[in-house]
C-alpha cells in the first residue's frame, strides 16, 4: 500500500492540452516535493512546498499543496512534448524522516 | 561539476552471483540513500546514511548491504543476487532528509537471470 497515492498513473494528451495530476495521502506531510524524470536518468528535483495552501509557478507548471498538508496537485497548462516523463511526488514527515515517493504519473505529451 | 556518479550503468548477474554498485558524490552531502525503482513504479528505499560510519535500513533493505567509510562514497553490495532484484538502482544524496533536494546519479539497470 503506497502512503502517496499518485494519480492518473498514465496520461497520453496532445501538444497543447492542459492536464493535472494528482498526489494524495491520508497523512499529514511537513513538505512535499515535485520531481521529474527521463528515461535513462535520474529524477530531478521540480519544486518543494511546505506551507498547507501554498502554491507555486514554475513556467507553465503549478504546483498546489492541499490546506491541510495530505495532499497536492501539479497543472501543465498548453503542454509540449518536452514536458514528456514521469512525475513523481515525495513527501517528508518531518526533518529526521526520509521521503516517501509516491508511484508516479507517466506523461506523454504527443506533437 | 559531477554530482552523484553511480557505476556501473548496466549490469547482467546469473543467479547467485554477487557484486557491488558503486556511487560517490562530491557536494560534501551527508545524507546518501540507494533506491530502487522496479518497471512503471516510484522508488523505494533500501537503505539510507546519516553521515560516514552510520548506516540504516530503509524500506526493502532484505538482500543487500551498504557500507559509508567516507562522506563521498556510498556502495550497495548484492551478496547472492535473485531475479527479485532486477530493477534500476539510484543513488541520491542531500543535505539533510525531507526538506532538502535529493540529487540523484543516474541509475545502474541490473538484470539477474
Amino acid at each position: 500500500t503506497q502512503l502517496l497515492e499518485q494519480s492518473p498513473q498514465f496520461l497520453s494528451i496532445q501538444e497543447g492540452e492542459n492536464l493535472t495530476v494528482y498526489c494524495n495521502s491520508s497523512s499529514v506531510f511537513s513538505s512535499l516535493q515535485w520531481y521529474r524524470q527521463e528515461p535513462g536518468e535520474g529524477p530531478v528535483l521540480l519544486v518543494t512546498v511546505v506551507t498547507g495552501g501554498e502554491v507555486k509557478k514554475l513556467k507553465r507548471l503549478t504546483f498546489q499543496f492541499g490546506d491541510a498538508r495530505k495532499d497536492s496537485s501539479l497543472h501543465i497548462t498548453a503542454a509540449q512534448p518536452g514536458d514528456t516523463g514521469l512525475y513523481l511526488c515525495a513527501g517528508g514527515r518531518n526533518a529526521g524522516n526520509m521521503l516517501t515517493f509516491g508511484g508516479g504519473t507517466r506523461l506523454m505529451v504527443k506533437p | 561539476n559531477a554530482g552523484v556518479t553511480q557505476t556501473p550503468k548496466f549490469r547482467i548477474l546469473k543467479i547467485g552471483q554477487s557484486m557491488t554498485l558503486q556511487c560517490t558524490q562530491d557536494m560534501n552531502h551527508n545524507y546518501m540513500y540507494w533506491y530502487r525503482q522496479d518497471p512503471g513504479m516510484g522508488l523505494k528505499l533500501i537503505y539510507y546514511s546519516v553521515g560516514a560510519g552510520i548506516t540504516d535500513k530503509g524500506e526493502v533493505p532484505n538482500g543487500y548491504n551498504v557500507s559509508r567509510s567516507t562522506t563521498e562514497d556510498f556502495p550497495l553490495r548484492l551478496e547472492l543476487a535473485a531475479p527479485s532484484q532486477t530493477s534500476v538502482y539510484f543513488c541520491a544524496s542531500s543535505v539533510s532528509p525531507a526538506i532538502s533536494p535529493l540529487h540523484f546519479g543516474n541509475g545502474t539497470r541490473l538484470t539477474v537471470t
